[in-house]
C-alpha cells in the first residue's frame, strides 16, 4: 500500500492549459504540503494545509490553487500553464506542524510545451 | 531568514570510500535538522534527524551530529556502497516554519 499517492505521474501539456494533480495519504497524518522541485532538484514549499485548513502560502503565483477535501487528500490545480511551471510537484504529508519528518509521494512530472 | 547550505555536487566516490557532505545552517532558536536521500525516480525519504545541540542522528551507516557551535550537521559515512548513489538534501525546521531544504548534494558511486 502506498502512504502517499500522486496522480497522474507525468503530465505533458501544452502553455495556456489547465491541469490538476491530486494526492492523497493512508498514514492518518492531519498535515499535507506541496514542494516544487526544479531541474537543478532544489525543492521549494509551495502551500500546507493542516487539518485541511491552509497554513502556508508562499510566493506562488495565484495560477496555482489547492484544494482540501478532507485531511487525506490534496489536490493542485493549476491554470494557464507556462513553461516556467516545468517541474516535478512533491506531496507530502506529516502528523502535525512542527515536525520534520515529511513522507513524500514520487512526484508528479510536469512538462509545458 | 532560515536557510540551510550545502556542498556542492556531484560528489563521485569509488565503493568502499568514505563520505563527508557537509551542511551548514543559518536560524532563529532552535530547530531540528535532517538529511534526506532521493534516490532516482523517487520521491524523498528521511535518512536521519537531530533534534537538539550534540544529538547524532545515525541510519543505514550513515551518521550526522548537531554542532550548535559551527552551525553545521555534516553527513559522514564511512565506506559508501553503489546502492548509496542518491540526491542528499539537507534540511531544518524552526519553530512555525515548513520544513526548508538544502539545494541538494548528488552522490555517484561507482564499482
Amino acid at each position: 500500500d502506498t502512504a502517499v499517492s500522486q496522480t497522474p505521474k507525468y503530465l505533458v501539456t501544452q502553455m495556456g492549459n489547465d491541469k490538476s494533480i491530486k494526492c492523497e495519504q493512508n498514514l492518518g497524518h492531519d498535515t499535507m504540503y506541496w514542494y516544487k522541485q526544479d531541474s537543478k532538484k532544489f525543492l521549494k514549499i509551495m502551500f500546507s494545509y493542516n487539518n485541511k485548513e491552509l497554513i502556508i502560502n508562499e510566493t506562488v503565483p495565484n495560477r496555482f490553487s489547492p484544494k482540501s477535501p478532507d485531511k487525506a487528500h490534496l489536490n493542485l490545480h493549476i491554470n494557464s500553464l507556462e513553461l516556467g511551471d516545468s517541474a516535478v510537484y512533491f506531496c507530502a504529508s506529516s502528523q502535525g506542524q512542527i515536525t520534520g519528518e515529511l513522507f513524500f509521494g514520487e512526484g508528479s512530472r510536469l512538462t509545458v510545451l | 531568514g532560515n536557510s540551510v547550505t550545502q556542498m556542492e555536487g556531484p560528489v563521485t566516490l569509488s565503493e568502499e570510500a568514505f563520505l563527508t557532505i557537509n551542511c551548514t545552517y543559518t536560524a532563529t532558536g532552535y530547530p531540528s535538522l535532517f538529511w534526506y536521500v532521493q534516490y532516482p525516480g523517487e520521491g524523498l525519504q528521511l535518512l536521519l534527524k537531530a533534534t537538539k545541540a550534540d544529538d547524532k542522528g545515525s541510519n543505514k551507516g550513515f551518521e550526522a551530529t548537531y554542532r550548535k557551535e559551527t552551525t553545521s550537521f555534516h553527513l559522514e559515512k564511512g565506506s559508501v556502497q553503489v546502492s548509496d548513489s542518491a540526491v542528499y538534501f539537507c534540511a531544518l525546521r524552526a519553530a512555525g516554519t515548513a520544513l526548508i531544504f538544502g539545494k541538494g548534494t548528488t552522490l555517484s558511486v561507482s564499482s
